[in-house]
């Protein structure tokens, strides 16, 4: 089982705003990041640290932590944004990229 | 423009090996940790393995540790994951990935190849 836990789906309505949580103990200490996947393409970069976008990243997209729980909110969602959404961080064997969460569908109605 | 292009996936029986690459270009290909990452068919992503810029430190998943080697060759700027005594549920999409550091020591893959397609069967 993952030691990153996400909600296996999320819908918004377009233009609305949307949160995909991701929890996990190595959250307390260390950043997540977030990554973006559409259907038949590889993952992209959306935000890293405390809250940073990629350059090319809307700035719709951000990231907050509290606690065990790392945040990626959508502000004004777009279609396009449809995709999954993964988190990734340390895992409990200290590899510091080691562990994904499960992901998170994104439906935009 | 940074690129990252992996090859050598394919066909393998239960049992058998293969060799990964990832070429990589448009950044100092030395400076940076590299990583894999993999996705099974209708399934989330997997941290496989990373190494440091140097190739002198190596990391691995506990599902592959054994199995597989990461390895790098700094002068070909090419990564590399040698995959041995492979099983079906190694049959996924590989990707590599290039390994950024951020200022408060965390780590984030910021570029990402197409990634290459190995299928375990017999």
């Amino acid at each position: 089982s993952s030691e990153l836990t996400q909600d296996p789906a999320v819908s918004v309505a377009l233009g609305q705003t949307v949160r995909i949580t991701c929890q996990g103990d190595s959250l307390r200490s260390y950043y997540a990041s977030w990554y973006q996947q559409k259907p038949g393409q590889a993952p992209v970069l959306v935000i890293y640290g405390k809250n940073n976008r990629p350059s090319g990243i809307p700035d719709r997209f951000s990231g907050s932590s509290s606690g065990n729980t790392a945040s990626l909110t959508i502000t004004g969602a777009q279609a396009e944004d449809e995709a999954d959404y993964y988190c990734n961080s340390r895992d409990s064997s200290g590899n510091h990229l080691g562990v994904f969460g499960g992901g998170t569908k994104l439906t935009v109605l | 423009e940074v690129q990252l292009v992996e090859s050598g996936g394919g066909l393998v029986q239960p049992g058998g090996s293969l060799r990964l690459s990832c070429a990589a270009s448009g950044f100092t290909f030395s400076s940076y940790a590299m990583s894999w990452v993999r996705q099974a068919p209708g399934k989330g992503l997997e941290w496989v393995s990373a190494i440091s810029g140097s190739g002198g430190s190596t990391y691995y998943a506990d599902s592959v540790k054994g199995r597989f080697t990461i390895s790098r060759d700094n002068s070909k700027n090419t990564l590399y994951l040698q995959m041995n005594s492979l099983r079906a549920e190694d049959t996924a999409v590989y990707y590599c990935a290039k390994v950024a550091e951020g200022p408060d020591y965390y780590y984030y893959m910021d570029v990402w190849g197409k990634g290459t397609t190995v299928t375990v069967s017999s």
